[in-house]
């Protein structure tokens, strides 16, 4: 059972469009947070998102946490071939033990 | 800060020979290292969570015996994939979570790639 469910799965654009990647689920998380990841590297953290409709800026990318703290978005605005990866979300669990459930993931290509 | 190291990066072996994988995290002590393994084109998937000094804990379906995990020390993990058998070839991540953090951002490894001839 995949807990979190993202989407898209793939999207390719054109620089200087924006997008939207959804992370979803049923579930209630004490936090979340989205990741990028370049092929055969580890995970970088962008941001990490904690209370109920809290939204968080980084340059041109906007995190959402919804307020029921179930579902997730990050937002780019201009994308810009450099944003090209995989983008993560995964939410922790309340009463694990900072376990991590990821999304399958969003691959996104940005083509100049 | 916050910068955790893996080692080696790539590894090559024969079928039936164990590997050990080393996570460091090298600017901050780590109470807790995850250990993950992600298959091409897939997401990652935990295989355990491991504390320092004290038993790792495994995800339902990972053979502990298999897969061995010690976490010996604050800034140390190892993961040691014994009789390893080509299906062990995969993509496998460390991450660790600060002991003096307050939040539960974990920070990866640059991860180990795995690949059973």
């Amino acid at each position: 059972t995949q807990l979190l469910e993202q989407s898209p799965q793939f999207l390719s654009i054109q620089e200087g469009e924006n997008l939207t990647v959804y992370c979803n689920s049923s579930s209630v998380f004490s936090s979340l947070q989205w990741y990028r990841q370049e092929p055969g590297e580890g995970p970088v953290l962008l941001v990490t998102v904690v209370t109920g409709g809290e939204v968080k800026k980084l340059k041109r990318l906007t995190f959402q946490f919804g307020d029921a703290r179930k579902d997730s978005s990050l937002h780019i605005t201009a994308a810009q071939p450099g944003d090209t990866g995989l983008y993560l979300c995964a939410g922790e669990k309340r009463g694990s033990q900072g376990n991590l459930i990821f999304g399958k993931g969003t691959k996104l290509s940005v083509k100049p | 800060g916050a910068v955790v190291s893996q080692h080696p990066s790539r590894v090559i072996c024969k079928s039936g020979t164990s590997v050990k994988i080393e996570c460091r995290s090298l600017d901050f002590q780590a109470t807790t290292m995850f250990w993950y393994r992600q298959f091409p084109k897939q997401s990652l998937m935990l295989m355990a969570t491991s504390n320092e000094g004290s038993k790792a804990t495994y995800e339902q379906g990972v053979e502990k015996d298999k897969f061995l995990i010690n976490h010996a020390s604050l800034t140390l993990s190892t993961l040691t994939v014994t009789s390893a058998h080509p299906e062990d070839s995969s993509f496998y991540i460390c991450s660790a979570r600060s002991r003096t953090s307050g939040g539960n951002e974990q920070f990866f490894g640059p991860g180990t790639r795995l690949t059973v001839l």
